[in-house]
């Protein structure tokens, strides 16, 4: 069963960056079939997707956040990573990491999330 | 973007009764080249991630259960429980994936009545 755990600090200082790694287990990120995406949930919000990556290291990246985001993936390690510069308090949220699924039609990218991992609380405060 | 727009924001139903989550995107997500809406729901129990419930709009995942049902095309979807069990307390969103940035719903949230 494929699981997903994210990890890292749970507590960033404003102008700084925010580094989170997700650990895929149960199966490996060398996948053809899937992307692996970032998604966070302010307290008490909804969801907003931060970012996906495939294997080979192509990324998608909202617009939204592109300019201070990087993505990035480790095959030997089963994992993939998140950094998000500059961050003030509007990057409070809960981080989640899932498997971003493909269409599996020719031309196309990828569509649904899952499983997703627990999530973890990044709160950013001096 | 694709803004979606859930509505109700809340809705209580009794155990055993039918719930209906409604979802409206400010665009088509249907692809008339696959003839399929690209819309997934899913649900969010208190202090859990989110569970992927359906996608193409109307397939529902593996070990979901059948008193989950998706339908709708183009720009407006419904989700419906056809028999509320306690354990659908939860909130549910939409999120489309015909286009990025993939977006989600604000999400409603289901409560017993």
């Amino acid at each position: 069963q494929l699981q997903l755990q994210e990890s890292g600090p749970g507590l960033v200082k404003p102008s700084e960056t925010l580094s989170l790694t997700c650990t895929v287990s149960g199966g490996s990120i060398s996948s053809s079939s899937y992307y692996w995406g970032w998604i966070r949930q302010p307290p008490g919000k909804g969801l907003e997707w931060i970012g996906s990556i495939f294997y080979s290291g192509s990324t998608d990246y909202s617009p939204s956040l592109k300019s201070r985001l990087t993505v990035s993936v480790d095959t030997s390690r089963n994992q993939f990573s998140l950094r998000l510069s500059s961050v003030t308090a509007a990057d409070t949220a809960v981080y989640f990491c899932a498997r971003h699924v493909m269409t599996m039609i020719r031309g196309e990218g990828p569509a649904w999330f899952g499983p997703w991992g627990q999530g973890t609380l990044v709160t950013v405060s001096s | 973007d694709i803004v979606m727009t859930q509505s109700p924001d809340s809705l209580a139903v009794s155990l055993g009764e039918r719930a209906t989550i409604n979802c409206k995107s400010s665009q088509s997500v249907f692809s008339s080249s696959t003839n399929k809406n690209y819309l997934a729901w899913y649900q969010q129990r208190p202090g859990q991630p989110p569970n992927l419930l359906i996608y193409w709009a109307s397939t529902r995942e593996s070990g979901v259960p059948d008193r989950f049902s998706g339908s709708g095309s183009g720009t407006d979807f419904t989700l419906t429980i056809s028999s509320l069990q306690a354990e659908d307390v939860a909130v549910y969103y939409c999120q489309q994936y015909l286009s990025t940035p993939f977006t989600f719903g604000q999400g409603t949230k289901l409560e017993i009545k």
